[in-house]
């Protein structure tokens, strides 16, 4: 079966910790993204990558970091320099076509707490 | 930046009624991409439906269609014969190199 897949499911880290959040998907598609979603609002854009080893600062980029040396994967790491940690952190990957009909496509989320 | 508005944070509905979920956009492309989201209470974004700016024809697919007024700058899901499966939040969002999201309409299906 094709998808995206993240994990872990849940995850705690004491403040001062950095902590890396994992994204593979098998859909050989170009583009992925992470975004943010906190409770009661929309997800915000963190980074994205449309291309092997390259990537691109989303919205709220500050105090995360992310690699892309695989197609397949995409982690995200969130450094201790991220002042408001806690959130639900999505994964997302598309085809990478431009002009508005790249239809994006997501994992099952991390749920990251801080103690 | 695009802004995309959501002004009805929660909705109640009858099982096996419709219900229209609003949305309206703000955005200067001609070309553009509208797409609507649903999160069940596990949390997964599922992929629902998908118009672009310059199809003529609104978008269907199976129980959700889209109501896409471009002169209005509008963008609606029409959700027929609501299921308690349909219990979820539910979110538009449009595209030019990213996605950006609205807050969201919670929706709660009665038996």
């Amino acid at each position: 079966d094709g998808g995206i897949t993240q994990s872990p499911k849940y995850l705690f880290r004491k403040e001062g910790q950095n902590v890396t959040l994992s994204c593979e998907q098998n859909l050989n598609h170009d583009a992925m993204y992470w975004y943010r979603q906190d409770p009661g609002q929309g997800l915000r854009l963190i980074y994205y990558s449309q291309i092997v080893n390259d990537f691109q600062k989303g919205d709220i980029a500050e105090g995360y970091s992310v690699s892309r040396e695989k197609k397949e994967s995409f982690p995200l790491t969130v450094t201790s320099a991220q002042k408001n940690p806690t959130a639900f952190y999505l994964c997302a990957s598309s085809i990478g076509t431009s002009g508005g009909t790249d239809t994006q496509y997501f994992g099952p989320g991390t749920r990251l707490t801080v103690l | 930046a695009q802004k995309i508005t959501q002004t009805q944070p929660g909705m109640f509905v009858q099982e096996k009624e419709a219900v229209t979920l609003d949305c309206t956009y703000d955005t200067s492309d001609q070309s553009y991409g509208l797409f609507w989201y649903k999160q069940p209470s596990s949390g997964e974004m599922i992929f629902l439906i998908y118009q672009g700016s310059y199809d003529e024809q609104n978008a269907t697919e199976g129980r959700y269609s889209l109501n896409f007024q471009k002169a209005r700058k509008s963008a609606n899901l029409v959700i027929s014969a609501s299921q308690l499966g349909d219990s979820a939040m539910y979110f538009c969002a449009t595209y030019d190199y990213k996605l950006s999201f609205g807050a969201g309409t919670t929706v709660t299906v009665r038996a």
